[in-house]
C-alpha cells in the first residue's frame, strides 16, 4: 500500500528555522516525483515545488523560489521542506503528494503537516 | 496564467453539477487538467487526470471535458450524493509553473 507520512504539528516563532519531512513507502521511492502544496488558514491549494528523489531535481514555483528549499534523502524514503527564517504568513497546513511525472496528477497525498508561526 | 472557478455551487441530491475551470491564457487542451477533491479536514485526492480520466476507486458519476472555444475545463457530477460535498481544485500547467483553480465549495441541499 503506497503511504505518505509527514511529520507532525510545528508551532514556530517568526525569524525561526523549520525542516518538515514525508516519509514515503509501499512503493519504489526513487521513480516517483514528490511534490509540496500549501493551504493558507480557510484558503485554496498553491503549488510549491516538486522533486524526484531519484536525482534530487527539483523545480520551484515562481511563487515559492528562494522562500522555501525542498530536499531528498533517498536512503530514507524521505523528502523534506525547508525554511530558515519563518514568517507569520507562513502559517498553513503543508501537503506532500506523489506524481509520476512533473506534470502528472498528484495520485497520493500525505495527511498534512500544520505549522504555525506566531510570536 | 490563472485558473478561475465559481466559488460555490449548489444542488439537490440525485441532480447534476459542472463546475468551470477557465484557463487565463494558453490553451486549456495543451496541457493536462486534474481535478481534487478535498472534503473538510481531509487531504485532497485525485477524481480526474489527464482532462478526463477517473483514477481507479473514482465512481463513474464524475467525469472531465475541455472546451477550447471558452478555454475552459470543466467537472460534472451526476447523481449527486451527500458524500460529493466537497471542495473542489482543478489544476494545470505550463512551462513556468504549475497552477491550482480558486476552488468551488459544491453543497449538496
Amino acid at each position: 500500500e503506497v503511504q505518505l507520512v509527514q511529520s507532525g504539528a510545528e508551532v514556530k516563532k517568526p525569524g525561526e528555522s523549520l525542516k518538515i519531512s514525508c516519509k514515503g513507502s509501499g512503493y519504489s521511492f526513487g521513480n516517483f516525483w514528490i511534490g509540496w502544496v500549501r493551504q493558507m488558514p480557510g484558503k485554496g491549494l498553491e503549488w510549491m515545488g516538486i522533486i524526484y528523489p531519484g536525482d534530487s531535481d527539483t523545480t520551484y514555483s515562481p511563487s515559492f523560489q528562494g522562500q522555501v528549499s525542498i530536499s531528498a534523502d533517498k536512503s530514507i524514503s524521505t523528502v523534506y521542506l525547508q525554511w530558515t527564517s519563518l514568517k507569520a504568513s507562513d502559517t498553513a497546513m503543508y501537503y506532500c503528494a506523489r506524481a509520476g511525472g512533473i506534470v502528472a496528477e498528484f495520485d497520493y497525498w500525505g495527511q498534512g503537516t500544520l505549522v504555525t508561526v506566531s510570536s | 496564467f490563472t485558473l478561475t472557478q465559481p466559488h460555490s455551487v449548489s444542488e439537490s441530491p440525485g441532480k447534476t453539477v459542472t463546475i468551470s475551470c477557465t484557463r487565463s491564457s494558453g490553451s486549456i487542451a495543451i496541457n493536462y487538467v486534474q481535478w481534487y477533491q478535498q472534503r473538510p479536514g481531509s487531504s485532497p485526492t485525485t477524481v480526474i487526470f489527464e482532462h478526463n480520466q477517473r483514477p481507479s476507486g473514482v465512481p463513474d458519476r464524475f467525469s472531465g471535458s475541455i472546451d477550447s472555444s471558452s478555454n475552459s475545463a470543466s467537472l460534472t457530477i451526476s447523481g449527486l450524493k451527500t458524500e460529493d460535498e466537497a471542495d473542489y481544485y482543478c489544476q494545470s500547467y505550463d512551462s513556468a509553473d504549475h497552477i491550482f483553480g480558486t476552488g468551488t465549495k459544491v453543497t449538496v441541499l
